[in-house]
């Protein structure tokens, strides 16, 4: 799987948009790009995935880049709630994947009261 | 709640001791994964199981042992601990492999005096 780059730490205003970046400039092109949280000694929890289209949910905006060598993360309306370790993780397509996910250190974004 | 059950939650026993985790999957995942979170490491990756065959194995000690029984819930077996075997032990489950979305469970607390 290819390796990411995120920021160690950010911090955000409560109510603002959280812009998460993650750089995984060797991706290939079977692989999606997950991410997970952790919140304190919590299982981290899956937020939103994507192969090359943006994508969104009822947490979060997935923005890839074309050339798929960088996405952004977007939690568009950041509570207390949402500060945690953030994973930007990158999986291969079938056939792989068995390894699961690998973790990286992730960015720790502190939303500020 | 990710729907991946582990027990116990908290975990106390002595070095050279032997203990076991359960965990439940979701209804329907066919793929465990075990994971490990001490202080100083990230999330390591252990083992999966798949339809109770071993698929792939991670950073796992001899010492640990795991296992998918029929009913597919799994046991990860750890003897002859160490101090440094202290951490938090999660489960993940997902429907298949590849690319499959895995959940975690809130993990076990282990602690070894």
């Amino acid at each position: 799987d290819a390796k990411t780059t995120q920021p160690t730490s950010m911090d955000c205003a409560e109510g603002r948009a959280a812009n998460l970046p993650c750089n995984h400039s060797t991706i290939s092109g079977n692989e999606y790009v997950y991410w997970y949280r952790q919140i304190h000694s919590q299982g981290p929890q899956y937020i939103i995935h994507g192969l090359k289209n943006n994508e969104t949910n009822e947490m979060a905006s997935l923005i890839i880049t074309e050339d798929r060598k960088s996405s952004t993360l977007i939690l568009p309306h950041a509570t207390l709630r949402d500060t945690a370790v953030y994973y930007c993780i990158v999986r291969a397509y079938s056939g792989g994947g068995a390894d699961g996910l690998t973790f990286g250190k992730g960015t720790h974004l502190i939303i500020q009261p | 709640d990710s729907g991946v059950t582990q027990t116990p939650k908290h975990l106390i026993t002595a070095t050279g001791q032997r203990v076991t985790l359960r965990c439940s999957p979701r209804s329907g995942d066919l793929s465990v994964y075990w994971y490990q979170q001490s202080l100083d490491q990230g999330l390591q990756f252990l083992i999966h199981y798949y339809n109770g065959e071993e698929r792939a194995k991670g950073n796992i000690l001899e010492r640990f042992s795991a296992q998918q029984f029929p009913d597919l819930h799994s046991e990860l077996n750890l003897s002859s601990l160490e101090l440094g075997d202290s951490a938090l032990y999660f489960c993940a489950s997902s429907v298949a492999i590849g690319t499959n979305t895995i959940y975690f469970g809130e993990g076990s607390w282990l602690t070894v005096v």
